[in-house]
């Protein structure tokens, strides 16, 4: 079985661009996280979807990201316009909850902002 | 406000000892314990995880220990190798049911085992 997908994996781009960042979770999962990895910061939750509904965005760092998950095979996490500070490997991960609560991580997508 | 604290950044051990790696938390609330395996330009990957109803786990050669006492979890890795060579999450959640799966993670150890 495949596992989550992430796409593009690298991605440079200018200050003040539109980013759009993609996720396909394992099939079958219900749960979809988004988490953003620094030096400083450690991994650290964004938002969480349930049943395609964001449960949980309080992580999300200010109006210039959004989250969506217009159905159970697909999200995007969006910076507009992005910053240098939102450099950093940004990961999607999901779980299936009548399976338990571990999650499965994608390989992440390396965002370097210029 | 670090919930989840793994305070030794790295660790080196030779092949074939143990490898003990800390993590300590301070949410008393928590009641699920993960660890995450990450290699270098990868996704974490699930390793092992406990729950608070026990005190220990073990997976081959990983064994998770928990202290509810002290809020402390370990990693014992016995004997290392050096495709361990990688950072290692601690990870918790207050939720071992229902819909909150948020899991909190430490900021992760660096673990270098040499041949």
């Amino acid at each position: 079985d495949a596992g989550v997908i992430q796409s593009p994996r690298h991605e440079v781009t200018e200050m003040g661009q539109e980013v759009t960042l993609r996720c396909k979770p394992i099939s079958g999962h219900n749960s979809l996280f988004w988490y953003r990895q620094t030096m400083m910061r450690g991994l650290e939750l964004l938002i969480y979807f349930n049943n395609n509904v964001p449960i949980d965005d309080s992580g999300m760092p200010e109006d210039r990201f959004s989250a969506k998950m217009p159905n159970a095979s697909f999200s995007t996490l969006k910076i507009q316009p992005s910053e240098p500070r939102d450099s950093a490997v940004y990961f999607c991960a999901s779980t299936n909850g009548l399976a338990g609560i571990t999650q499965y991580f994608g390989p992440g997508t390396r965002l370097t902002v210029l | 406000d670090q919930q989840v604290k793994q305070n030794s950044p790295s660790l080196s051990v030779q092949e074939g000892r143990i490898s003990i790696l800390n993590c300590d938390y301070t949410n008393s609330m928590f009641d699920y314990f993960l660890w995450y395996k990450k290699y270098p330009a990868e996704g974490p990957t699930f390793l092992i995880s406990i729950s608070s109803i026990k005190d220990k786990n073990e997976d081959g050669r990983f064994t998770v220990f928990l202290n509810k006492s002290a809020k402390h979890l370990s990693l014992h890795i016995v004997p290392s190798q050096p495709g361990d060579s990688a950072v290692y999450f601690c990870a918790a959640s207050g939720s071992s049911g229902g819909s909150n799966y948020k899991l909190t993670f430490g900021k992760g150890t660096l673990l270098t085992v040499n041949p």
